[in-house]
């Protein structure tokens, strides 16, 4: 079945910075993969996702990037703003599956 | 438009007590799931409904069973609690498998 690792568990930059998060994921038939974001108690929300037929998407200050050779996608958000600490889940699947979620990563950004 | 509701959102059990889990979309979702989220950890999956009628088995079902009582509803049970169930319990649906999930905004539930 599919395996998706995230990387890096803990982010800390500083407000304004970019911040880069990646996942690698194991089938190679995989091809959706949404990023969530979850606020502390609170519930993940979808922030942007990408399917295999596109090699990147924006959405403001947000992108996906993905990587169907080696088997990676990264979440890269810019100008980043203190609202934006959070964790951030990756999630891989393929036609008719179930999602698999990354271990996410805890996004903290310092003013 | 709700999306997805849980019921409750905390619970407190005894060891041994059992206990149901509620959750209800209004989207017209094909899709349930129920993910259990411990402190530090992600998302695991406990057990998921492709549609309705269906269910299947997700990475940790020891100790769940699950009921999709019609399109809307998708229920979990613990039939005997015991303190490693003490976790955050999220429902979530989809239109179909490969389709972004909502989640709702969770159970809180510990266990004596």
């Amino acid at each position: 079945g599919e395996n998706v690792e995230q990387h890096p568990s803990t982010l800390s930059v500083q407000e304004g910075d970019s911040a880069v998060i990646k996942c690698t994921y194991s089938d190679s038939a995989s091809n959706y993969f949404p990023w969530y974001k979850q606020e502390l108690g609170k519930r993940p929300q979808l922030i942007i996702d990408i399917r295999s037929n596109v090699g990147e998407k924006k959405d403001q200050r947000i992108a996906v990037t993905l990587n169907k050779t080696a088997k990676h996608f990264s979440l890269h958000i810019t100008e980043t703003q203190p609202e934006d600490s959070a964790v951030y889940f990756c999630a891989a699947s393929r036609s008719t599956q179930k999602l698999v979620f990354g271990q996410g990563t805890r996004l903290t950004i310092n003013p | 438009n709700a999306g997805v509701t849980q019921t409750p959102k905390f619970q407190v059990l005894k060891t041994g007590q059992s206990m149901t889990l509620q959750c209800a979309q209004d989207m017209n979702h094909n899709s349930m799931y129920w993910y259990r989220q411990d402190p530090g950890m992600g998302l695991r999956l406990i057990y998921y409904s492709a549609s309705e009628g269906t269910t299947d088995k997700g990475e940790v079902p020891n100790g769940y069973n699950v009921s999709r009582l019609n399109k809307r509803e998708f229920s979990l049970r613990l039939e005997s609690a015991a303190p490693s169930q003490t976790s955050v319990y999220f429902c979530a649906s989809s239109a179909n498998s490969n389709q972004p999930q909502h989640f709702g905004d969770g159970t809180r539930l510990s266990i004596l």
